[in-house]
């Protein structure tokens, strides 16, 4: 099985401070995303990376930068934590071109 | 433009009772992928169902079935009989041949009732 995994399930940060979330998946596929979930918004893409160091911005990258140094890691980065960046974050990954992603379990990140 | 709209924002059913979740997309491309994930209350987007948009043929899975309609842009989702396991919120998204986006709805909460 595919198993895609965000190291934490619930963060609390300080506005202003650096934060990193951390996904790693283990069936060395190509590509991976970084979506953002608020409720009646659906996700909303904020990166994706289809190799290692290659990036592709997405919809919503404001505020928020990517690495990915390794094929089976996917780093988001806030920069400077702000309150409006509270929401869930979901990272995902997939093999090739339009074939199934599949997600992590989420990161919901609070903002105070 | 490319859009998935998922019009049902909330469907409340009590168990045994059929459900269908819509699903229409807007897409220029005449080659594209349709998805189905399930979030259940632990958060993690669960596949479902990918479909191409030269197979139109309906699918059944178990107690899930799919019916894909070209002329009206919809890729339906049926739930047959429900469960209190079926609760959690439903996404369909649309990915166009070549693209790495997938465009997603902004999802159905589906509650089953007991």
């Amino acid at each position: 099985d595919v198993k895609v995994t965000q190291s934490s399930r619930y963060l609390v940060k300080r506005t202003g401070e650096k934060v990193f979330l951390e996904c790693v998946q283990d069936m060395d596929h190509e590509n991976m995303f970084w979506y953002r979930q608020d409720p009646g918004l659906g996700l909303r893409l904020i990166y994706f990376s289809y190799d290692v160091k290659m990036k592709e911005k997405g919809d919503i990258p404001e505020g928020y930068s990517v690495s990915r140094e390794k094929k089976e890691r996917f780093s988001l980065i806030l920069e400077s934590a702000s309150t409006n960046q509270t929401s869930m974050y979901l990272c995902a990954s997939r093999a090739v071109l339009n074939t199934e992603a599949f997600f992590g379990q989420g990161t919901r990140l609070t903002v105070v | 433009a490319q859009k998935v709209t998922q019009a049902q924002t909330e469907i409340s059913v009590v168990e045994k009772e059929d459900v269908t979740l819509d699903c229409v997309y807007e897409t220029r491309d005449t080659t594209y992928y349709l998805f189905w994930y399930k979030q259940p209350p632990s958060g993690e987007l669960v596949f479902l169902i990918r479909r191409n948009s030269f197979d139109e043929q309906n699918e059944i899975s178990g107690r899930y079935s799919w019916n894909f309609q070209k002329s009206t842009s919809s890729f339906n989702f049926t739930i047959t009989a429900s469960q209190v396991v079926d609760s959690a919120v439903y996404f369909c998204a649309l990915s166009p041949r070549g693209t790495y986006k997938y465009i997603f709805g902004t999802g159905t909460r589906l509650k089953v009732l007991a």
